[in-house]
C-alpha cells in the first residue's frame, strides 16, 4: 500500500526555521496537506494545496513542492508551534487518503 | 460556521460491530464537493485514513479495512454512520469525523470534530 514518510522529529530553538519532509511517489500527481496536532486536540489544516495557507494560519507557515517531496516551513518557530505534525495526500489514482506517520516537532 | 461531533459507545467487546455517528452542521452533504470522512488515531499513535462519502453517495475506503467497513450518510438528518465489524483490540483509537472538500484530489479535512475514543476490551 502506499506510503508517506516523516522523519519521526525535528527539534529548532526559538526564532529559528524548522523544516518537516514528506515524501511520497505519487506526490508529483496528488495535492499534499498539513495538519497541526496539539496534545489532547484535533488536527488542524495549516496547509492546502501544497502550499496555500488556510485563513487564520499565520503567516510564518508555508509549504512547497519539489518532486516526491514537499516541505512544511515555519518560519521564526514560537513555542505554541510545538506539536505534532501531518501530511496527507492520496495514492497515484487519487482514490485512496493517506496520511504521513507523524513529524513531533520540539522547540528547544 | 462549520460543527461536527463524534457520537457511539465508548466501550465495546472483541468481535463486536462498532457503529458511530457523525452529526454535523454548517453545511449540506447534498452539496456539490463536500464530503465527510472518517480517521482514526490509536493512543500516541499516527493518524489513519478510514473512509470518506461524496456528496452524490460516491464511497472510497482504506484498503486495509476495506472489509470490514461501511459508510452511509443521511443528508435530511447531516448524519454520516461508519459501521466496523468485528471488533479488535488493535482498533483502540480516537476516531474522529471530518468535513472534506473534494472539488480537488485528493480530499482535503477543513474541520474536524473533536473526536471520540473508543476502547476495545472484553
Amino acid at each position: 500500500s502506499y506510503e508517506l514518510t516523516q522523519p519521526p522529529s525535528v527539534s529548532v530553538s526559538p526564532g529559528q526555521t524548522a523544516r518537516i519532509t514528506c515524501s511520497g511517489d505519487a506526490l508529483p500527481k496528488q495535492y499534499a496537506y498539513w495538519y497541526q496536532q496539539k496534545p489532547g486536540q484535533a488536527p488542524v489544516l495549516v496547509i492546502y494545496k501544497d502550499s496555500e495557507r488556510p485563513s487564520g494560519i499565520p503567516e510564518r507557515f508555508s509549504g512547497s513542492s519539489s518532486g516526491t517531496t514537499v516541505t512544511l516551513t515555519i518560519s521564526g518557530v514560537q513555542a505554541e508551534d510545538e506539536a505534532d505534525y501531518y501530511c496527507q495526500s492520496a495514492d497515484s489514482s487519487g482514490t485512496h487518503v493517506v496520511f504521513g506517520g507523524g513529524t513531533k516537532l520540539t522547540v528547544l | 460556521q462549520i460543527t461536527l461531533k463524534e457520537s457511539g459507545p465508548t466501550l465495546v467487546k472483541p468481535t463486536q460491530t462498532l457503529t458511530l455517528t457523525c452529526t454535523f452542521s454548517g453545511f449540506s452533504l447534498s452539496t456539490s464537493g463536500v464530503g465527510v470522512g472518517w480517521i482514526r488515531q490509536p493512543p500516541g499513535k499516527a493518524l489513519e485514513w478510514l473512509a470518506l462519502i461524496y456528496w452524490d453517495d460516491d464511497k472510497r475506503y482504506s484498503p486495509s479495512l476495506k472489509s470490514r467497513l461501511i459508510i452511509t450518510k443521511d443528508t435530511s438528518k447531516n448524519q454520516v454512520v461508519l459501521t466496523m465489524t468485528n471488533m479488535d483490540p488493535v482498533d483502540t483509537a480516537t476516531y474522529y469525523c471530518a468535513h472534506a472538500i473534494t472539488a480537488w484530489s485528493p480530499p482535503q479535512f477543513d474541520y474536524w470534530g473533536q473526536g471520540t475514543l473508543v476502547t476495545v476490551s472484553s
